[in-house]
């Protein structure tokens, strides 16, 4: 049950690209393709970014891509814009192993 | 329109009980797995509890024991009983519709309901 590994931080310019990794294991991440990412300004819940490891919901811009390589996720936010300045977090699904696990979080800077 | 309204919140002391419902709309409330996520201040998210449509209940080593998930589908409503609470369990509480799988993009959050731990 343990939870998924997120940088605590990562920071780029506006208009600049920037890579958020989560990384798990073969019983979560890598075993299932239920993969999402949400992103969170202070006070507010969670909303989500990202489904099945790579799809968005209607609204999130095309500027949020996702993806998945064995048993570690990847978020990155192209064209840094100030509102994308939040903290975002990585779950997964687990099945048994804890049905579903969240990422300890990374607080992305605009600088 | 999904919606998820968490009430039970509370301030209480070390050692208490609370009850937290969730009442569910805008869905076929019993084919949905649900969870219970909580944020501390300041701290990531954690999940504390989920359910299946069938009733299967998983819960993670730090609230095992004592937190139980519980639903009522004639209601549309989840539960989830808290015992012998501890300072660290003070945290927004959230409603949450099948983020397990997210299939579909098909997961909702409610708007959390603040459970505070304190002598």
């Amino acid at each position: 049950q343990s939870a998924l590994t997120q940088p605590p931080s990562a920071s780029g310019s506006p208009g600049q690209s920037v890579t958020i990794s989560c990384t798990g294991t073969s019983g979560d991440i890598g075993g299932y393709n239920f993969v999402s990412w949400y992103q969170q300004h202070p006070g507010k819940v969670p909303k989500l970014m990202i489904y099945e490891v790579s799809k968005r919901p209607s609204g999130v811009p095309d500027r949020f891509s996702a993806s998945k390589s064995g048993n570690t996720a990847s978020l990155t936010v192209s064209g840094l814009q100030a509102d994308d300045e939040a903290d975002y977090y990585c779950t997964s699904y687990a099945g048994n192993n804890g049905y579903v696990l969240f990422g300890g979080g990374t607080k992305l800077t605009v600088l | 329109e999904v919606q998820l309204l968490e009430s039970g919140g509370d301030l209480l002391q070390p050692g208490g009980s609370l009850r937290l419902s969730c009442a569910a709309s805008g869905f076929t409330f019993s084919t949905y797995a649900m969870t219970w996520v909580r944020q501390a201040p300041g701290k990531g998210l954690e999940w504390v509890s989920a359910i299946t449509p069938g009733g299967s209940t998983y819960y993670p080593d730090s609230v095992k024991g004592r937190f139980t998930i519980s639903r009522d589908n004639s209601k549309n409503t989840l539960y989830l009983q808290m015992n012998s609470l501890r300072a660290e369990d003070t945290a927004v509480y959230y409603c949450t519709k099948s983020i397990g799988y997210c299939s579909g993009g098909n997961c909702n959050w409610g708007q959390g309901t603040l459970v505070t731990v304190s002598s």
